[in-house]
């Protein structure tokens, strides 16, 4: 069965540090997604993307952030310069159409130190 | 904005009985409504959702959830916990506009299952 993959599992980085966040989608899926989830809070959106651009993206997808689509298969999240604050685990999403079933990776948990 | 409750961050069951976890949402617009699981270590998966069919949606491992438009509700039920059932739930709502479709979640669910 296909799945959302994503590297690394765990990354730990000093703060203002840039990171770069890893993901392959489903082949044939169209629509992508990052989420967080700070410990012990709720998953949050962070941006969604289709046809090589933001669709909608969140309060919390500031400047420091942006995603990329380098090569047709990854899908990467950037963050410029690491804060305390954005120790988290991420969650890559996709899915095939609008309104379809969102498939979601193991996540790469962030840590800030 | 869109928003979901989970009543009670934990839930303890015991082997046999029955589970239920709590969700109420808020929604401007007719809701998509979602259940995850989320094992150990592992990514969210889906359980089941609602699109505006059948107000009654089975889902996987003998999971269902009603939708209760007068209630705002979207409650999931097991009628027999298994010990394979010990995960965090999730409930979201699917915000589904031109721009995209983000889920917004609830705050999880713990469910332990007691031998």
């Amino acid at each position: 069965e296909p799945e959302v993959t994503q590297t690394p599992s765990h990354q730990v980085t000093q703060m203002g540090q840039e990171v770069i966040l890893r993901c392959v989608p489903i082949s044939n899926h169209l629509y992508f997604y990052w989420y967080r989830q700070i410990l012990g809070q709720k998953v949050e959106f962070l941006v969604s993307f289709y046809n090589n651009e933001i669709s909608e993206k969140s309060e919390i997808f500031d400047d420091q952030f942006s995603v990329e689509r380098p090569d047709g298969s990854n899908f990467t999240l950037k963050i410029r310069s690491t804060k305390l604050e954005d120790s988290a685990m991420y969650f890559c999403a996709s899915t095939g159409t609008l309104a379809g079933e969102q498939y979601f990776g193991p996540g790469t948990r962030l840590t800030v130190t | 904005a869109q928003s979901v409750t989970q009543l009670g961050s934990h839930v303890s069951v015991s082997e046999g009985a029955l589970v239920l976890l709590r969700c109420n949402y808020s929604s401007s617009v007719p809701p998509y409504l979602f259940w995850y699981v989320q094992y150990p270590n592992q990514g969210l998966q889906l359980l089941l959702k609602y699109t505006s069919a059948a107000t009654l949606v089975k889902g996987i491992n003998g999971f269902e959830a009603e939708f209760k438009k007068s209630e705002t509700s979207f409650h999931l039920t097991k009628p027999s916990a298994h010990m394979s059932d010990a995960a965090e739930y999730f409930c979201a709502v699917s915000d589904l506009g031109a721009a995209g479709n983000k889920l917004t979640f609830g705050g999880g669910t713990r469910v332990l299952v007691k031998p």
